[in-house]
């Protein structure tokens, strides 16, 4: 079973420049997470998919990040205009119907000069 | 005041030695209690979870919770240098709503 994909790996961009990461998660996985590491922090939950809907968008800063799960598959986050503060990992994990497990992606670390 | 605190160590221990991490919390609803294991740039992966108070062994991992202190801990025996990376507690109400904590830097020497 292949895992969680995640595109670009690391991107680095110039302050104000738009970013966009994708993520194809486990064929069948209803559910799909994405999530910002700081450097020696835990990751801390963006948006949460059930299918296309989002159920769980608290978190995300709505005036520069916008997110996308187009027929309950690929989800893709961006980033505009992208800030200093913005540079970290960002993680795509998924989860399947009646498992408890996050499956997580390797993550794109983003660096914003 | 955090959700989920967590001692970020780091934690330098020799091969072999018994390790112990812990978690704390501050909402006494939260009852599904994970630890993830996460290597230098790579994702985090699921290593034991439980959603009750007590024990929970797997192979040379134990979890442990007792929900009265709102504490969780993760002991690892006979530690070996493979088991270096970074250690995550994760807790939620649910297992689609979790609170990690910061995480907890272990490296093994040899």
């Amino acid at each position: 079973e292949a895992g969680v994909v995640q595109s670009p790996r690391y991107k680095i961009i110039e302050k104000k420049q738009p970013v966009a990461f994708w993520c194809n998660p486990i064929s069948g996985h209803n559910t799909l997470y994405w999530y910002l590491q700081n450097l020696g922090q835990g990751p801390e939950l963006l948006i949460r998919y059930e299918n296309e809907e989002a159920v769980d968008d608290s978190q995300l800063p709505k005036d520069r990040f916008s997110a996308e799960r187009l027929k309950g598959v690929d989800s893709t986050l961006k980033i505009q205009p992208a800030e200093l503060g913005d540079s970290a990992v960002y993680l795509c994990a998924t989860s399947s119907d009646g498992r408890n497990e996050q499956f997580f992606g390797p993550g794109t670390r983003l660096t914003v000069l | 005041q955090k959700e989920v605190e967590q001692d970020p160590g780091p934690l330098s221990v020799p091969e072999g030695a018994i390790v112990s991490l812990n978690c704390t919390y501050s909402n006494s609803a939260f009852q599904y209690f994970m630890w993830y294991r996460q290597y230098s740039r790579k994702g985090p992966e699921l290593l034991m979870y439980t959603y009750s108070s007590g024990n929970k062994e797997d192979g040379r991992f134990t979890a442990q919770v007792d929900k009265s202190s709102k504490y969780i801990s993760l002991f690892i025996r006979d530690s070996q240098p493979s088991d270096s990376a970074t250690y995550l507690c994760a807790i939620g109400g649910s297992a689609r709503q979790l609170t990690f904590g910061s995480g907890t830097q272990l490296t093994v020497l040899p």
